[in-house]
């Protein structure tokens, strides 16, 4: 059973356009979302994360957003640049006292 | 201040060798945890502990065990490996202070084949 999907196991978009990464949860408990970054041979890098209190973060050109009644975030990059071709993991958790996280399939992005 | 290290990078074992992977950290984390990566899996937790000397079972434990002797280690070992284990091995930690900000370091990863 597969608490965190990611739908699209690759998205390619053009340099200078945005591009939109989807995570859909299962699990209604989860209070906290990550995002994560993945370069082939490389440990996976935070890159930004959400808490369920709010429906919007931004970092540059990095924005999440967080729909809890459909149990749905979203990544926005813009604009889109060659250096952002990587593998894209959302995570969730919910567990205060491990901070466990379960990390959907990746999303592979190409610029 | 090297973040998270694993050791080996890469290692090829026959089916029912045994071996330990490494994982070493100098941030002070509390929290570590073992995941492995398979195609279309995504990272999938196997144990975590919460703090030197604790161990608990992820997603999927079989055939693994831990153990965290000091709070900068964290070791994972393959006691009779299988094919089935043949995946990418990432570890991690993570801070024990609040939640909020506190995300997950990862290692660079172990390629382990199992023949």
């Amino acid at each position: 059973d597969q608490q965190v999907k990611q739908n699209s196991p690759s998205l390619s978009v053009q340099e200078g356009r945005i591009s939109i990464l989807n995570c859909d949860y299962t699990n209604s408990m989860f209070d906290y979302f990550l995002w994560y970054k993945k370069y082939p041979a490389e440990g996976p890098t935070f890159l930004i994360s959400i808490s369920s209190i709010k429906d919007k973060n931004e970092d540059g050109r990095f924005t999440v957003f967080l729909n809890k009644s459909a149990k749905h975030l979203s990544l926005h990059i813009v604009p889109s640049q060659p250096g952002d071709s990587a593998v894209y993991f959302c995570a969730a958790s919910g567990d205060s006292g491990t901070y466990k996280y379960i990390f959907g399939t990746g999303t592979r992005l190409k610029v | 201040n090297a973040g998270v290290t694993q050791t080996p990078k890469f290692r090829v074992l026959k089916t029912g060798q045994s071996m330990t992977l490494l994982c070493a950290q100098d941030m002070n984390h509390e929290y570590m945890y073992w995941y492995r990566q398979d195609p279309g899996m995504g990272l999938r937790l196997i144990h975590y502990s919460v703090g030197e000397g604790t161990t608990a079972k992820g997603e999927v434990p079989d055939g693994y065990n831990v153990s965290r002797l000091k709070k900068q280690n964290f070791l994972l070992g393959l006691e009779s490996a299988a094919p089935s284990q043949t995946s990418v091995y990432f570890c991690a930690s993570r801070s024990g202070r609040v939640r909020a900000y506190n995300e997950q370091f990862f290692g660079p990863g172990t390629r382990l084949t199992v023949l």
